[in-house]
């Protein structure tokens, strides 16, 4: 069975400080999708990771992929405040056919950054 | 593009009453899937289809019901409806089994 889990759950960090939230997965996979969820609003993509070694940065995030060690990454650079919600990581389900089911998804880390 | 829409955005439900949410997609995506998210639990696949005239079942199937008569719409049934089933139900389309998904507004379902 697929897992995936992501550390911490809960972070609190002051506006200007780097972080890095973890995500790790319990199969082989290639593909991984981190996720943007506001309070009472539905997911925002914000990253597809689609093979080993994958980088990929929009304004002060940036996120990875090591495929061989079933780990991603999302670091924080110089937090600020609309940086506030909660971010999920996501994994392509079985594969069958023409590829995955759905996705598997960590539990979110609930981030916020205090002024 | 609308992109994923769902009807209706909020619904009360009584326990054992039936009812219907409704997804559509205007992307010509023949993956869709439906989703519950609870507190502390992340999203989890209920059911999904790849296309017309095929669905099959995700992680928690059990009280639900799908069909896909058509490429845009998902419709996701509630058989008799339980308290455990309160909860945000996300819509959501993929071109393929392998690409970016994209999700609903939600519908926010409470049984009481």
């Amino acid at each position: 069975e697929l897992k995936v889990e992501q550390n911490p759950l809960f972070l609190s960090m002051q506006e200007g400080k780097n972080y890095t939230i973890y995500c790790n997965y319990s199969t082989t996979s290639d593909r991984l999708y981190w996720y943007r969820q506001d309070p009472g609003k539905s997911l925002e993509s914000l990253f597809v990771l689609l093979s080993n070694g994958a980088v990929k940065q929009e304004g002060r995030l940036m996120a990875s992929l090591d495929t061989k060690a079933r780990l991603s990454t999302l670091h924080i650079t110089a937090a600020v405040h609309d940086l506030s919600a909660t971010y999920f990581c996501a994994v392509d389900r079985r594969y069958s056919g023409g590829g995955a089911d759905g996705l598997t998804f960590g539990k979110g880390t609930h981030l916020i950054i205090q002024p | 593009n609308a992109g994923v829409t769902q009807t209706p955005k909020f619904q009360v439900l009584k326990t054992g009453q039936s009812m219907t949410l409704q997804c559509a997609q205007d992307m010509n995506h023949e993956y869709m899937s439906w989703y519950r998210q609870d507190p502390g639990m992340g999203l989890r696949l209920i059911h999904y289809s790849v296309g017309a005239g095929i669905t099959d079942q995700g992680e928690v199937p059990n009280g639900y019901n799908v069909s896909r008569s058509t490429t845009e719409d998902f419709p996701l049934r509630l058989l008799s409806a339980a308290p455990s089933q309160t909860s945000v139900y996300f819509c959501a389309s993929r071109r393929t089994g392998k690409g970016e998904q994209y999700f609903g507004p939600g519908t926010r379902l409470t049984v009481t």
